[in-house]
C-alpha cells in the first residue's frame, strides 16, 4: 500500500516568518493530495487540497506544491501568525481508489509570538 | 450544513471493560471511516464503510474490535474487553464519495482512556 512520510516533526517559526513542510509518497497512482491542521483537542479540518493535474495551488497565505516526479508534495504558509500553530498532517489519496486515505505522521509547528 | 457528530467526547474506563462509541456522518455521505488516532500520530483508519458494507477492515483488531453500520448511516464502534493500549483518540470521518473533489470531513473525535 501506500506510505506518506512527513517532516519535520516540529518547527518553531517566528511570527511573520515562512514556514514549509514536506511529504513524500510511494505510490505513483495516488492522485489526490490534501493537508489538514488540527489544532489541540480539536478536530482535523482540510486547509487547502492538491490534484496530480496541477503543480501548485494557492489561499491567502497557504499554498501547496507537488512534484509527481519525486513523488513530494509541500505545505507552504507565508507571514506566519500565532494561530497557525497547530499540528498539521498531510495525506495521500490513491486514484483507484479515492475513498482511501493515508496520513503521514504530523508537523507540529509553533508560530512564537 | 451540520458536520460530523460523535459521542461521547471523552470516555474513562477500566481495563478489560466494554466501550462503544458512536458516530452520525455529514448527510447524503455514503463513506465513513474510523480512524484511532495516538497522541503526536496521524490518524490510522480502523474500518471503511461503502453504505452499509465493511470494505476495508484490514486493520481492525478483530478480536476486540467490532462495528457496524446498519442502515448505512450511522455507525458504532465497539471495543470488548479494552486493553490499556488501547488509550487513543477514535476519529470518525465521512465522504459524499463520489468521485475524486470530495474530501473527509472529520468528526470531533472521542477521546479514550483505559486505566
Amino acid at each position: 500500500g501506500e506510505n506518506v512520510e512527513q517532516h519535520p516533526s516540529t518547527l518553531s517559526v517566528q511570527e511573520g516568518d515562512s514556514a514549509v513542510i514536506k511529504c513524500t509518497y510511494s505510490d505513483s497512482a495516488s492522485n489526490y493530495f490534501p493537508w489538514y491542521k488540527q489544532e489541540l483537542g480539536k478536530r482535523p479540518q482540510l486547509i487547502i487540497d492538491i490534484r496530480s493535474n496541477v503543480g501548485e495551488k494557492k489561499d491567502q497565505r497557504i499554498a501547496v506544491t507537488l512534484n509527481k516526479t519525486a513523488k513530494h508534495f509541500s505545505l507552504h504558509i507565508t507571514e506566519t501568525q500565532p494561530e497557525d500553530s497547530a499540528v498539521y498532517f498531510c495525506a495521500a489519496s490513491i486514484r483507484d481508489n479515492f475513498n482511501k486515505f493515508y496520513f503521514g505522521s504530523g508537523t507540529k509547528l509553533n508560530v512564537k509570538p | 450544513e451540520a458536520g460530523v457528530v460523535q459521542s461521547p467526547r471523552y470516555k474513562i474506563i477500566e481495563k478489560k471493560q466494554p466501550v462503544a462509541f458512536w458516530c452520525n456522518p455529514i448527510s447524503g455521505h455514503n463513506t465513513l471511516y474510523w480512524y484511532r488516532q495516538n497522541l503526536g500520530q496521524g490518524p490510522e483508519l480502523l474500518i471503511r464503510y461503502e453504505n452499509e458494507e465493511a470494505v476495508d477492515d484490514s486493520q481492525l483488531p478483530k478480536d476486540r474490535f467490532s462495528a457496524e453500520r446498519l442502515k448505512g448511516v450511522d455507525s458504532t464502534l465497539k471495543i470488548q474487553p479494552a486493553e490499556l493500549g488501547d488509550s487513543a483518540v477514535y476519529l470518525c470521518a465521512s465522504r459524499r464519495g463520489q468521485g475524486a473533489r470530495e474530501t473527509q470531513y472529520f468528526g470531533p473525535g472521542t477521546r479514550l482512556l483505559v486505566l
